[in-house]
């Protein structure tokens, strides 16, 4: 059982597209986030939201509490987007979603 | 400020050995925990804690021990190594432990066991 299902597992973009990524959850939540996992393997956080949207810069997250799903959005993707995308929830502890390779091609 | 540091980055352990992963955090964060990532698997949690002197097992904590003696170091031990154990291993950090707050990684240690 799969607490965090995120779509798609894989993306392909030509540089300049518009992107989003999903992410939908099962359990009850204090906190969703998403973090970017370099090609290198390092993980660092993009966002943490609990409600509504958040922006910086090229890259947009929102969460819908009701529907308990997420997304994220690149705005003019560009090649060193290129990462994996992992949604993560906070509930009894973290759950993660197993990540949407992202590849964006110049 | 270092952030979250690990060591090793990669370790090779035959099957029934021992080892310490290290982490480190110069944050003064209360919350750390350690995780495994898998090939088509998400991160899972082994072990975490919320402050000094406080541990808990998280998801999969079959294999391994922890201990927080400071605030700062939280290492993880594999009391005798299995192939199973094969992964990536991370540590993470944050204030608090109630997922609110941004959590800050570790490079990751590349380990397997033959």
């Amino acid at each position: 059982k799969n607490e965090v299902e995120q779509s798609p597992q894989n993306l392909t973009a030509q540089e300049g597209e518009f992107i989003t990524i999903n992410c939908s959850y099962s359990v009850g939540i204090s906190a969703l986030h998403w973090l970017q996992q370099h090609p290198g393997g390092g993980i660092v956080s993009l966002f943490m939201l609990s409600s509504g949207k958040k922006k910086h810069g090229r890259l947009i997250a929102t969460i819908n509490i009701q529907e308990k799903h997420s997304s994220l959005h690149i705005t003019a993707s560009h090649p060193r987007d290129s990462a994996v995308y992992i949604c993560a929830v906070a509930s009894n502890q973290f759950y993660f979603g197993t990540g949407t390779s992202l590849t964006v091609i110049p | 400020n270092a952030g979250v540091t690990q060591t090793p980055k990669f370790q090779v352990l035959k099957t029934g050995q021992s080892m310490t992963l290290q982490c480190a955090q110069d944050m003064n964060h209360e919350y750390m925990s350690w995780y495994r990532q898998d090939p088509g698997m998400g991160l899972r949690l082994i072990h975490y804690s919320v402050g000094a002197g406080i541990t808990d097992q998280g998801e999969v904590p079959n294999g391994y021990n922890v201990s927080r003696s400071t605030t700062e170091d939280f290492p993880l031990r594999l009391l005798s190594a299995a192939p199973s154990q094969t992964s990536v291993y991370f540590c993470a950090s944050s204030y608090g432990g109630q997922g609110i707050n941004e959590q800050y990684f570790g490079p990751g240690t590349r380990l397997t066991v033959t």
